[in-house]
């Protein structure tokens, strides 16, 4: 059973591209993410929903979209990608965003290639 | 505010040699600590944590205790196996932002 899946797991693009990554959780949690990890492995938090309601919002780029329809599911939408786009973004969930002791589940990734 | 400081690495290990990865942190209130680890090409996965100070969490042979004193929580491991190789990452949670706290991550390799 797989707990935080993410689509798709490569994504090769070419510049001035839009495309989205989708991510679905099943462990019944609240709260999502969306981190962006560089080449040197630094973990980056760009946005966070709890119950559908955006509750971190990071200074990213306007072409940065997330939405989450329900609270098993977060999206992430690029627009006009460019070339410091590529990374791999992983989508997580937790359950609660008070409580501090409640670790956060990481899916395994979309890396995202812009050519 | 609030921020994780790990050594730097890449730490390079023989099998069962000891392994110390040092991580600071610098917190307001009483934070919950965690140890992540992140094997190649997959996600993160909690690997300890600790809720409060003294407090030692262990798993799969890591163990790190929650000093608040010195404000730390290095993480440790007597005989470290090839399988151990990895990016270990350092993070709290002081629950004033919503947010987890991340060190930089320290890439281990532990060769045969």
């Amino acid at each position: 059973d797989t707990a935080v899946s993410q689509t798709p797991k490569y994504l090769v693009t070419q510049m001035g591209n839009d495309k989205s990554i989708k991510c679905e959780q099943n462990l019944g949690h609240d709260t999502m993410y969306w981190y962006k990890q560089d080449s040197k492995k630094f973990l980056k938090i760009m946005f966070s929903y709890n119950n559908k309601e955006l509750i971190i919002n990071e200074t990213v780029p306007n072409r940065f979209s997330p939405k989450s329809p329900d609270k098993a599911h977060l999206n992430l939408h690029i627009n006009s990608l460019e070339l410091g786009d590529s990374a791999v973004y992983f989508c997580a969930s937790s359950l609660g965003t008070y409580r501090l002791f409640y670790e956060q589940y990481f899916g395994p990734g979309t890396r995202l290639t812009v050519t | 505010g609030n921020s994780v400081t790990q050594m730097e690495g890449p730490v390079t290990l023989s099998e069962e040699a000891f392994l110390t990865i040092n991580c600071t942190y610098t917190a307001t209130g009483y934070p919950s600590l965690f140890w992540y680890v992140q094997y190649p090409g997959e996600g993160l996965q909690l690997l300890l944590k600790a809720t409060k100070a003294d407090d030692k969490g262990s798993n799969k042979g890591f163990e790190a205790t929650y000093r608040k004193e010195t404000t730390s929580f290095h993480l440790e491991k007597g005989s470290v196996q090839v399988s151990d190789s990895a990016v270990y990452f350092c993070a709290l949670n002081a629950g004033n932002n919503r947010k987890l706290i991340w060190g930089l991550g320290t890439s281990l390799a532990v060769n045969p």
